[in-house]
Order: structure tokens, then C-alpha cells, then sequence
């Protein structure tokens, strides 16, 4: 069965510094992996997603991923971080090839916090 | 922007009682879904919706749970019988498809059984 790890629960960086966010995965195919970001009393926003091409991938607010099929990994990145990314960053793989077209499996999330 | 949007924020109510849930989701959009997220726990997939019924429910979606789209705008998640475990975080979340098509989610409703 699908499944995302997240082994980090927990991130403080400080303003300016460079991130990233882990995440595993277990998928037998190539999965649809996504980044979605929650902050407080929010639902939860999609930063990025990857289903086929370019192994990097562009989001907004200035992160990246890079889908590494040999490591099972699709890591979260962003050069510099702003005070505003306070978050909670969660990891999702959708299935793509069997019966449950549509449904996520999520990661437990990462609470990122930053320090001015 | 168009959002999903839920209602209440926050539900408190006693085991063994009725709750629905409500969500309205983006108004374009054809498939729906709900998540939720026990306190410490994954976002766990709950069950989604097309067509006026149900596409796929998780092992957690037991005779306890329904959803409806009682008219053109909402989408509903009932529990009837509420137990301790059933407090968590639920999300509503809608696509205009499958696969490839960004899930909008909305903000939550947070449950508590007492």
C-alpha cells in the first residue's frame, strides 16, 4: 500500500536560512507526489506538485522539489526563508494507475517554525 | 479566489450523538472529498464523492459515516453515533477531476467528543 513519511516533526530555521523538508514515499509506479502547506485556521494550500517531467519542480512562494526515483524521496526546498513560511508542510501521494484515482495519503506534516 | 469553505469551525458534542459536517465546495468542481487528521496523526482519506455517489471509502468509513449532497452546493458528512476516537480534525476537499487535478481543501472542522 501507498504510504509518505515525513521524518521530521518538527523544523526551526531562522529568517534568511536555507530549508528542506523530507519526504519518502511507498508507491509500486511512479506516483503524483504533492506539497501542501497549512497555516493556522487555514485549509490546506498545494505549493507544488509532480507527475512526470522535469524531476524539479517549481511552486509558489518561492519553493522547489526534486523527485528522486532511486531514493523514493520528493524533498521540500526553499533558498531563503521568510517569516511568513511558519507553517505546517505535509507531503501527499496520489495513486494513479489503480481503482482509488483521487485519493491522497498524507504524511504526518512538519511544523516549520522561523526565527527573526 | 474560489475556496471551499466548512462550517462550524468547532464542534463539541457528546458520544453517541449525531453530527453532520458541512462543506460547500468550489462551485465547478465535480469531485469531493473527506479527510481528517486525529491530533499527532496522518491526514487519512475518508471517503470521496462523484456522480451523487460514493467513488471510494477508506477502512475508517464504517455504517457510522455517511455523505450527501443534499442540493447543489453542499456536501455533508454525517457521523451517527459519535465516539471518543471519532474527535479529530475533518477536511472537506473538492477537484474539478481525478488524479492530476489539484484537491482545494478547506480550512477544517475540528470535533471533539466528550
Amino acid at each position: 500500500a501507498q504510504s509518505v513519511t515525513q521524518p521530521d516533526i518538527h523544523i526551526t530555521v531562522s529568517e534568511g536560512a536555507s530549508l528542506e523538508l523530507r519526504c519518502n514515499y511507498s508507491y509500486g509506479a511512479t506516483p503524483y507526489l504533492f506539497w501542501y502547506v497549512q497555516s493556522p485556521g487555514q485549509g490546506l494550500q498545494l505549493l507544488l506538485k509532480y507527475f512526470s517531467g522535469d524531476t524539479l519542480v517549481q511552486g509558489i512562494k518561492g519553493f522547489e522539489a526534486e523527485f528522486k526515483r532511486s531514493q523514493s524521496s520528493f524533498n521540500l526546498r526553499k533558498p531563503s526563508v521568510h517569516w511568513s513560511d511558519a507553517a505546517e508542510y505535509f507531503c501527499a501521494v496520489g495513486d494513479a494507475v489503480s481503482s482509488t484515482l483521487g485519493r491522497l495519503y498524507f504524511g504526518r506534516g512538519t511544523q516549520l517554525t522561523v526565527w527573526p | 479566489e474560489p475556496e471551499v469553505t466548512q462550517t462550524p469551525s468547532h464542534q463539541v458534542t457528546q458520544m453517541g450523538q449525531e453530527v453532520i459536517l458541512r462543506c460547500v465546495p468550489i462551485s465547478n468542481h465535480l469531485y469531493f472529498y473527506w479527510y481528517r487528521q486525529i491530533l499527532g496523526q496522518k491526514v487519512e482519506f475518508l471517503v470521496s464523492f462523484y456522480n451523487n455517489e460514493i467513488s471510494e471509502k477508506s477502512e475508517i468509513f464504517d455504517d457510522q459515516f455517511s455523505v450527501e449532497r443534499p442540493d447543489g452546493s453542499n456536501f455533508t458528512l454525517k457521523i451517527r453515533s459519535t465516539k471518543l476516537e471519532d474527535s479529530a480534525m475533518y477536511f472537506c476537499a473538492s477537484s474539478e477531476g481525478t488524479v492530476s487535478y489539484e484537491q482545494y481543501f478547506g480550512p477544517g472542522t475540528r470535533l471533539t467528543v466528550t
